[in-house]
C-alpha cells in the first residue's frame, strides 16, 4: 500500500514567520511531487511541484525533495493571513496518477 | 476558459436513490479522475481514465460507475447512494503530471 504522510496539525505561525509543512512517502519509485493548497470550501490548486533532488523556488514558496530519504517539504517565507489553508502534499504514480497526503492545516496569524 | 467544470455543484440524495455527476474539460486533456474527499482523509482516487475509452479502479470504486463518454467528459455515477458516499467529490484532468480539479461537488445522502 502506497503511503504519503502528512502531520495534519494544525501549524500555527505568525505573520512574517517561515512556515514549514513536511511530507513523507513510501514509493522508493515516485518521480513526481506537488504541493496543492487548498482553501477552506474551495478545490485544491497547485503551488508548486518538483522532480529532482534539491531545492526549488517560486516566490515566496520553497519545495525540497530529498528522494534517499523519501521527504517533501514545503517552506512558506514571510507567511501572510492569506496563506492559511490547508495543504496537500501529492505524489505521482504511473498513468498520471496521484496519492494524496492528508493535508496540514495552516493558520497564519497577524 | 472554463479549465474542469462540474455539475451540479450541491445534492442532496436519499438512500437508494442514483444520480450521476458530470464532468468535462477543456483543456484537451488525455487523463481524467475521479476523488472523494472526507475530513481529515485527503483525498482518495475512486476511478480514472488514462484516454478515451479506458477507465481503471483507483483506491475506493465500490459503489461507483463511470463513463468516458469522450476526450472532453467523464462521469461518476453512483447506482444506489448510500449514506457512506457523503462527501465532497472532486474531477480532475491532467497533461502529466499536473492534474487540475473543478470546483466540486458536495453530496449528501440521507
Amino acid at each position: 500500500q502506497k503511503e504519503v504522510e502528512q502531520n495534519s496539525g494544525p501549524l500555527s505561525v505568525p505573520e512574517g514567520a517561515i512556515a514549514s509543512l513536511n511530507c513523507t512517502y513510501s514509493d522508493r519509485g515516485s518521480q513526481s511531487f506537488f504541493w496543492y493548497r487548498q482553501y477552506s470550501g474551495k478545490s485544491p490548486e497547485l503551488i508548486m511541484s518538483i522532480y529532482s533532488n534539491g531545492d526549488k523556488e517560486d516566490g515566496r514558496f520553497t519545495a525540497q525533495l530529498n528522494k534517499a530519504s523519501q521527504y517533501v517539504s514545503l517552506l512558506i517565507r514571510d507567511s501572510q493571513p492569506s496563506d492559511s489553508a490547508t495543504y496537500l502534499c501529492a505524489v505521482g504514480l504511473v498513468e498520471g496518477k496521484l496519492i494524496f497526503g492528508q493535508g496540514t492545516t495552516l493558520q497564519v496569524k497577524p | 476558459n472554463a479549465g474542469v467544470t462540474q455539475t451540479p455543484k450541491f445534492q442532496v440524495l436519499k438512500t437508494g436513490q442514483s444520480m450521476t455527476l458530470q464532468c468535462a474539460q477543456d483543456m484537451n486533456h488525455n487523463s481524467m479522475y475521479w476523488y472523494r474527499q472526507d475530513p481529515g482523509m485527503g483525498l482518495r482516487l475512486i476511478y480514472y481514465s488514462a484516454s478515451e475509452g479506458t477507465t481503471d479502479k483507483g483506491e475506493v470504486p465500490n459503489g461507483y460507475n463511470v463513463s468516458r463518454l469522450n476526450k472532453r467528459e467523464f462521469s461518476l455515477r453512483l447506482e444506489s447512494a448510500a449514506p457512506s458516499q457523503t462527501s465532497v467529490y472532486f474531477c480532475a484532468s491532467s497533461d502529466r503530471p499536473v492534474q487540475h480539479f473543478g470546483d466540486g461537488t458536495r453530496l449528501s445522502i440521507l
